[in-house]
Parts: structure tokens; C-alpha cells; sequence
């Protein structure tokens, strides 16, 4: 079993929709992260949250850090296409440093 | 101010062969993680490594599979006597310091695929 449990693991949408992905654990983070990854590419960092009960907003992108930091959600308002790909999170524990990612979510944007 | 560089992009080996990746960290980071990925899975760490030192290998297999980071030149991933099973992509990760916490810039992976 993953530590780290990404919701949907799939998910397709026409452009201008709406959407949200989850990350969730059992276990408390220090920081959570998320990724974007493209076909044939590494992971690109999108934002870090630390803090219980924060939101970070990158244009139509936000982020949500749980109050119990051990969940994180990912917004995306007016989806297009170019939001297409794979969004990782990844956690680093709070009780040991490691760092750990969930398997993904894969978007699809259909123009 | 070039990002973590990976060679090969992609790699053929039969088995049995020996397979070597190479990742050139980000200009001064010197803390390097490898990660293994397969298909419609997320990132598995196998590797933490820091100039000449191994910090973490607690994902690595214990046989076949090993790493270095030299003091000078990249960090290696040597896997010997490849079977199809290892068929992965494999990202590497740079940061600036040790701190687990600290932002990782990934590499554009090496595609292994054994035959």
C-alpha cells in the first residue's frame, strides 16, 4: 500500500472544467510537495506547503495543506489543455526526513 | 544555469548486460537522490547519496544494483546483470543541501528497457 494515496488515479475533463485531485495519509508531514511530470520528462516542482491549514495559489492553481498536515488537494479552475499530465505529491515525514510520492494522478484536458 | 543533466535518455540492454546511468546534479547542489518509475506508478526512492558518501540506500536492492557519487564527475547507478523486470525510467534528483526538506530539481530520467 502507498503511503501517500492520490484520488483519482485517472481523470479526463473538457477544457474550462473545473477540477480537484487529493493526496491522503495516515501520516503527518513536515512539507508536502507537488509535481507535474509530462510524457518522457522528470518531475517539475509546482509549490511546497508547510504549514497546517495553508493555501497557496499559483494563477489557476490552489493548493491546500490539511489542518493535520497529513492530506493535501490540488484546484485547478478553467482546466486547458496544456494542464494535461501526471501530478505527483510527495511528503517528507515528519518523524524520520524521508520523503516519500504518491503514484499520481493523470490529467487529460480535451480541448 | 543548467538543470540536472541525465545520460543516456534511453538505454537498450539485453539480459545479463550491465546497465549505467549517469546524473550530473545541478551546479553546486551535492546531495543526489535516485528514483525508479515505472509505468502509471509514482516515483520509489532507492538512493541518497552526497560526494563520495552513500547517505541512504534503504530502496536499493540489496543485489545487482549499486551507486556512487565521486568526488569528481556524476553520479552512477550500475545495475549488473540486467533482467526484464528492471525495465523502468530512472530519475535522478539534485538539491543544495542535506536537509530532506529541501527542494529536489529532477533530471529528464534515462528509460531502461531490457530485452
Amino acid at each position: 500500500t502507498q503511503l501517500l494515496e492520490q484520488s483519482p488515479q485517472f481523470l479526463s475533463i473538457q477544457e474550462g472544467e473545473n477540477l480537484t485531485v487529493y493526496c491522503n495519509s495516515s501520516s503527518v508531514f513536515s512539507s508536502l510537495q507537488w509535481y507535474r511530470q509530462e510524457p518522457g520528462e522528470g518531475p517539475v516542482l509546482l509549490v511546497t506547503v508547510v504549514t497546517g491549514g495553508e493555501v497557496k495559489k499559483l494563477k489557476r492553481l490552489t493548493f491546500q495543506f490539511g489542518d493535520a498536515r497529513k492530506d493535501s488537494s490540488l484546484h485547478i479552475t478553467a482546466a486547458q489543455p496544456g494542464d494535461t499530465g501526471l501530478y505527483l505529491c510527495a511528503g517528507v515525514l515528519y518523524n524520520n526526513n524521508d520523503m516519500r510520492f504518491g503514484a499520481g494522478t493523470r490529467l487529460t484536458v480535451k480541448p | 544555469n543548467a538543470g540536472v543533466m541525465q545520460n543516456p535518455r534511453h538505454l537498450v540492454r539485453r539480459r545479463g548486460q550491465e546497465a549505467r546511468l549517469r546524473c550530473s546534479p545541478m551546479k553546486g547542489h551535492s546531495h543526489v537522490y535516485w528514483y525508479r518509475q515505472l509505468p502509471e506508478e509514482g516515483l520509489k526512492f532507492m538512493v541518497y547519496l552526497q560526494k563520495e558518501n552513500i547517505i541512504d540506500e534503504s530502496g536499493m536492492p540489496k543485489e545487482r544494483f549499486s551507486a556512487e557519487f565521486p568526488k569528481e564527475g556524476p553520479s552512477i547507478l550500475r545495475i549488473q546483470q540486467v533482467v526484464r523486470g528492471d525495465s523502468a525510467a530512472y530519475f535522478c534528483a539534485s538539491s543544495p543541501t542535506g536537509m530532506r526538506a529541501d527542494t529536489q530539481y529532477f533530471g529528464p530520467g534515462t528509460r531502461l528497457t531490457v530485452l
